[in-house]
């Protein structure tokens, strides 16, 4: 069954620093793409990269960077330079190709703390 | 500015209440979806609608009802049969069902049974 699995409840980074978020998916649909939110303490969801699974290359938005492992099937997202802005908690999403929904199916989430 | 609101921010509802929470998109989005959060916990998807006066249900269905008879609006009733509504209600829409379509959020309702 399609399934996203994040392993960390909480992280701590201290500020300007990297850190990544891990996210392992299944999935038997060839075709599905990766999404990662971030939800501030004020609840909204804000869209921050995507990955198609038959992308190439990793995707890039800016700070936020995807290490995109197909054959271990994760999808792990690096945030470059944190601020404390970046304080938040981070969902793992996966949408099938195949899906007659489009429905999102999400993970746990991961929450990170940036330390000044 | 396009976008999703929801309404309101926040809800509370006595035992044995329905209550209806709002979503309006003026994205021009077909698809619609509501998910329900639980603390701690990922989205649930609760119902989903691709096109005007058409709505399935989702993963936890039990004890909620939606209806949409307008592309921009998809509210959602919380029924006296949903045993357990307390929780973070988050509307979200797409242009379409693809797999890399992009879902965009409002900024939820928190219910609170009382």
């Amino acid at each position: 069954a399609q399934k996203i699995t994040q392993t960390q409840p909480g992280m701590f980074v201290q500020e300007k620093e990297a850190v990544t978020l891990d996210c392992t998916y299944d999935t038997s649909d060839p075709s599905y793409g990766l999404f990662w939110y971030k939800q501030p303490s004020s609840g909204e969801m804000i869209f921050l990269i995507y990955q198609g699974s038959y992308d190439q290359q990793n995707a890039t938005e800016g700070r936020y960077s995807l290490n995109f492992q197909k054959a271990r099937k994760s999808a792990n997202l690096v945030i470059s330079a944190s601020q404390l802005g970046d304080s938040a908690m981070y969902f793992c999403a996966m949408r099938e190709g195949a899906s007659n929904t489009g429905k999102l199916i999400f993970g746990q989430g991961t929450t990170l703390q940036v330390k000044p | 500015d396009g976008g999703i609101t929801q309404s309101p921010k926040y809800l509370f509802r006595k035992e044995g209440q329905n209550v209806t929470l709002s979503c309006e998109q003026n994205l021009n989005h077909d698809a619609m979806y509501w998910y329900r959060q639980d603390p701690g916990q990922g989205l649930r998807l609760i119902y989903y609608s691709q096109i005007v006066n058409d709505f399935q249900k989702g993963d936890i269905a039990e004890g909620y009802s939606v209806s949409r008879e307008k592309k921009e609006s998809f509210p959602l009733t919380v029924t006296s049969a949903q045993k357990n509504p307390t929780a973070f209600y988050l509307c979200a829409s797409s242009i379409d069902r693809g797999m890399n379509t992009e879902a965009f959020f409002g900024q939820g309702t928190r219910l609170t049974v009382v």
